[in-house]
């Protein structure tokens, strides 16, 4: 069974910081690995995706993720957080054509 | 494109009681799920469907029911609300599970009192 870990629960920081957030999956074959954003009072959007190629992914606003294949990650980078990144991001993962898995999601908020 | 719409995005039931949540979406997509989002548990998913007429389980299916007549309708069905359903609910669609992109409805908080 695929499962998804995120580490940080709960992730402080100030304007201009840089951010990695971690996310650990758990499959066996070929995933797909996706990164939501729930800004407050909305629903998930899509941030980024990884099917297959260049393993560095860049999505929306600024924001990438690497897959490490050896180490079973997908971890979200950002070199400079911005006020209205304040949100809260979830890893997620599929097997293929199957359902997704999503982890317990990362909370950030971002200090002016 | 309306997208994905729910209704009631505001739910207030007591013990024992029944409803279905609505969900539909206009884009003509193959996949459709539910989930529940709970404080510090992530979303959970509860059923998902991969056409017409095939529906299956997710994580967290006690409780629940769904069906799947038509390719933009998904209804999730509590039959008996309790306490611990208490939660906010997504209703999600893709052109394929698990590969593409899932779009969200903008969620049904539901209160079990």
């Amino acid at each position: 069974a695929q499962s998804v870990s995120q580490h940080n629960h709960h992730v402080i920081l100030s304007e201009a910081a840089s951010l990695e957030l971690g996310c650990n999956y758990s499959y066996g074959g070929t995933v797909n690995l996706f990164w939501y954003v729930q800004y407050p009072g909305q629903h998930l959007q899509l941030l980024l995706k990884y099917f297959s190629g260049d393993p560095l992914v860049k999505g929306i606003k600024g924001f990438e993720a690497e897959f490490i294949k050896s180490k079973f990650s997908f971890n979200l980078r950002k070199p400079s957080v911005q006020w209205s990144d304040t949100a809260e991001y979830f890893c997620a993962v599929s097997g293929g054509y199957q359902k997704v898995t999503f982890g317990t999601g990362t909370k950030l908020q971002v200090i002016p | 494109n309306a997208g994905v719409t729910q209704t009631p995005k505001f739910q207030v039931l007591k013990t024992g009681q029944s409803m279905t949540l609505q969900c539909a979406q206009d884009m003509n997509h193959e996949y459709m799920s539910w989930y529940r989002q709970d404080p510090g548990m992530g979303l959970r998913l509860i059923h998902y469907s991969v056409g017409a007429g095939i529906t299956d389980q997710g994580e967290v299916p006690n409780g629940y029911n769904v069906s799947r007549s038509t390719t933009e309708d998904f209804p999730l069905r509590l039959l008996s609300a309790a306490p611990s359903q208490t939660s906010v609910y997504f209703c999600a669609s893709t052109r394929q599970g698990g590969v593409y992109e899932q779009y969200f409805g903008p969620g049904t908080r539901l209160t079990v009192t």
